[in-house]
């Protein structure tokens, strides 16, 4: 079973507002992903870490988007104006040398 | 670049009965990691089922798969299906370090 931990796991947010989730990663697990989920159950990488360094991220995350990992801190992803198109269901993932494992999601749904 | 194929939107079946799950891929990694993931309603994906090793059969909680690299391919299959295991089955390729490649998804939807 996962021991990934994401909080909140309801936001609900106005269009413009910022929106922030955290994610805990499954200890000892260096690597640390964030998707988007949408309603039709499609999945969108957004950014992932090792330790506190970006590996990876896509070019929407480098707009509205922030994320980070600090060391000896939760995780987080963080939506600065938030659009109705974001609605979605954020999964946070980590990984020690092979397989991720996902967290329970933050649902955010924006008015 | 890399993609997983997963050809049936929807599966429905009656209980008791095999199922039977397609996944292909493409990578051009020599040795990929390929995952199935179990999504229920209202809930996270789980890890159902992981492999690296060509030829390989692994299971758990009654459902099983083979890596056929010759093939591509990495087919998820149980004898006997059960209500429970209505959900969304995505097949998934990682190659470390990376995001993971999901598949569309299949709906697997079990009546009495």
């Amino acid at each position: 079973n996962s021991k990934v931990i994401q909080t909140p796991r309801y936001l609900v947010k106005g269009q413009g507002q910022k929106a922030k989730m955290r994610c805990i990663p499954e200890k000892g697990h260096p690597v640390v992903f964030w998707y988007q989920q949408n309603k039709n159950n499609e999945f969108k990488f957004l950014i992932n870490f090792q330790n506190q360094e970006v590996l990876q991220q896509i070019d929407m995350t480098e707009k509205r988007f922030s994320a980070e990992c600090p060391s000896n801190s939760p995780c987080s992803l963080e939506i600065q104006s938030s659009e109705a198109g974001d609605s979605a269901l954020y999964l946070c993932a980590s990984a020690g040398t092979g397989e991720q494992y996902f967290g329970p999601g933050t649902r955010l749904t924006v008015l | 670049g890399d993609s997983v194929t997963q050809t049936e939107g929807l599966v429905t079946l009656t209980e008791g009965l095999p199922v039977m799950l397609n996944c292909t891929y493409q990578t051009i990694y020599s040795n990929p990691f390929l995952f199935w993931y179990v999504q229920h309603l209202n809930e996270s994906p789980r890890l159902l089922l992981k492999s690296f090793t060509d030829n390989k059969r692994t299971e758990h909680q009654g459902f099983h798969a083979t890596l056929h690299k010759s093939s591509s391919s990495f087919h998820l299959q149980k004898s006997s299906a059960q209500l429970s295991d209505s959900a969304l089955y995505y097949c998934a390729l990682y190659q470390g370090g990376r995001a993971l490649i999901f598949g569309t998804g299949t709906t697997v939807s079990v009546s009495p």
